[in-house]
């Protein structure tokens, strides 16, 4: 299966809620990034995670790294409508991105 | 000005033709790929060039040869096109020769529709 898996496959939120996915991986990493995807639209890299950071902010995102438990998490906190996208992380190992998130911000 | 850009966007042909996708990235970037996203929005890598070598080929049909004329352009020609090839197709650049240390860019994507 792929490196990266994220999870949950879908999230839906009502506007100001805050939104949290997750990432797995398979083997060791240097480095993870995340990424959004506006529908109709290509990838926008949002942040690059180094495995020797725990936690990495940027505006209303948040991601965290636990590299004991091969994992990542993105948080979005007072979710807009504009965050309504899919997003995907992408490990340094990985040659190909998973199916994403798919994250809904009902108004 | 458009970071990485693809023409066309939009491409519909028949089963069995043959059909070209350009790219072209204005960024300096060393290294630029080719996904294919298909209809459950997996984005696989299929090819990456590195200053105009191959350095990715990932299991891709032979009828898809991806050509880099320059550092600036990797184009994509698919021979005999197949229902499956359906997808939308991203190219994107990067500033790095792996890449994956590196922020991608990718370009606003071409939905390839083969009926």
């Amino acid at each position: 299966s792929q490196q990266g898996e994220e999870d949950p496959q879908a999230l839906s939120i009502q506007e100001g809620e805050n939104a949290t996915m997750n990432c797995s991986y398979k083997t060791s990493i240097n480095n993870l990034q995340w990424y959004r995807q506006n529908s109709g639209r290509g990838l926008v890299h949002l942040i690059l995670i180094r495995s020797n950071e725990r936690e990495k902010h940027s505006g209303r995102l948040r991601v965290t790294l636990d590299t004991s438990k091969k994992s990542s998490s993105l948080l979005i906190t007072a979710s807009r409508a504009a965050d309504t996208a899919s997003y995907f992380c992408l490990s340094d190992y990985k040659l190909s991105f998973g199916a994403g998130t798919t994250v809904t911000v009902r108004a | 000005d458009t970071a990485v850009s693809q023409t066309p966007k939009y491409l519909v042909t028949q089963m069995g033709n043959d059909k070209s996708i350009k790219c072209e990235q204005n960024l300096g970037h060393d290294t630029m790929y080719w996904y294919k996203q298909d209809s459950k929005k997996f984005l696989k890598i299929m090819f990456s060039y590195n200053n105009k070598e191959l350095i990715i080929n990932e299991t891709v049909p032979n009828r898809f040869s991806p050509k880099s004329p320059d550092k600036a352009h990797l184009n994509l020609h698919i021979n005999s096109l197949e229902l499956g090839d359906s997808a939308v197709y991203f190219c994107a650049s990067s500033q790095g020769p792996r890449g994956f240390s590196y922020e991608q860019y990718f370009g606003p994507g071409t939905r390839l529709t083969v009926t």
